[in-house]
């Protein structure tokens, strides 16, 4: 009964290589998240989602291209990956929001890849 | 954008201790979460608080948005609350801002 789950949960690939992370989210939620947590424990937001619509793109390489087939997922397919992609990838999800409305999010276990 | 700073960013506790957790922020929010992420990496809900008073178990938090700033209270620490916290606000269209988190050690 998992509410938000990714893979997998360990990545470790070599430099160049293109790779995918899976998120899934049995919530009903309508908006979905990519963050990245780098090697400080720093936590950003890459891409939202809203019933598979592009809200929040921030300032992410173009390597980087999130896909939702369905409102209860969200990939995240990395081309060409560099040693700075190294990192933990959080999926979140919530229900949508706007302007001046939010609700809590929830996260995923996380994916940490590793590029060598 | 909006700053988050969190303190202590680190903080070592007896078992049995209490501790307080600030978080300031910059500019007024909609939303304020408060997660505690494991030693395995995974983050937890703790409270989602964007003002007034929450309790659950030996935590509970406190948000006072007209001054821009959330405690997150622990009381009789345990070896199980160790890793580290988070405070992340939101503004609009669900973009959580994180702080810098405050690294706990709960010691036996």
């Amino acid at each position: 009964d998992t509410a938000v789950s990714q893979t997998p949960k360990y990545l470790v690939t070599q430099m160049g290589n293109d790779k995918s992370i899976k998120c899934e989210q049995n919530l009903g939620h309508d908006t979905m998240y990519w963050y990245k947590q780098d090697s400080k424990k720093f936590l950003k937001i890459m891409f939202s989602y809203n019933n598979k619509e592009l809200i929040i793109n921030e300032t992410v390489p173009n390597r980087f291209s999130p896909k939702s087939p369905d409102k209860a997922h969200l990939n995240l397919h990395i081309n060409s990956l560099e040693l700075g992609d190294s990192a933990v990838y959080f999926c979140a999800s919530s229900q949508a929001g706007g302007p001046r409305t939010s609700y809590e999010q929830y996260f995923g276990p996380g994916t940490r890849l590793t590029v060598t | 954008g909006i700053q988050v700073e969190q303190s202590p960013p680190d903080l070592i506790l007896q078992e049995g201790a209490n501790s307080t957790l600030r978080c300031n922020f910059s500019d007024s929010v909609n939303n304020l979460q408060w997660f505690h992420q494991n030693p395995w990496g995974q983050l937890i809900n703790l409270f989602y608080i964007p003002s007034g008073t929450k309790q659950n178990g030996r935590l509970s938090a406190t948000t006072v948005a007209t001054e821009r700033y959330s405690l997150l209270y622990i009381s009789s620490s345990q070896t199980t609350d160790s890793g580290v916290y988070f405070c992340a606000v939101e503004q609009g269209f669900q973009k959580l801002v994180f702080g810098t988190g405050t690294r706990l050690l709960v010691s036996p």
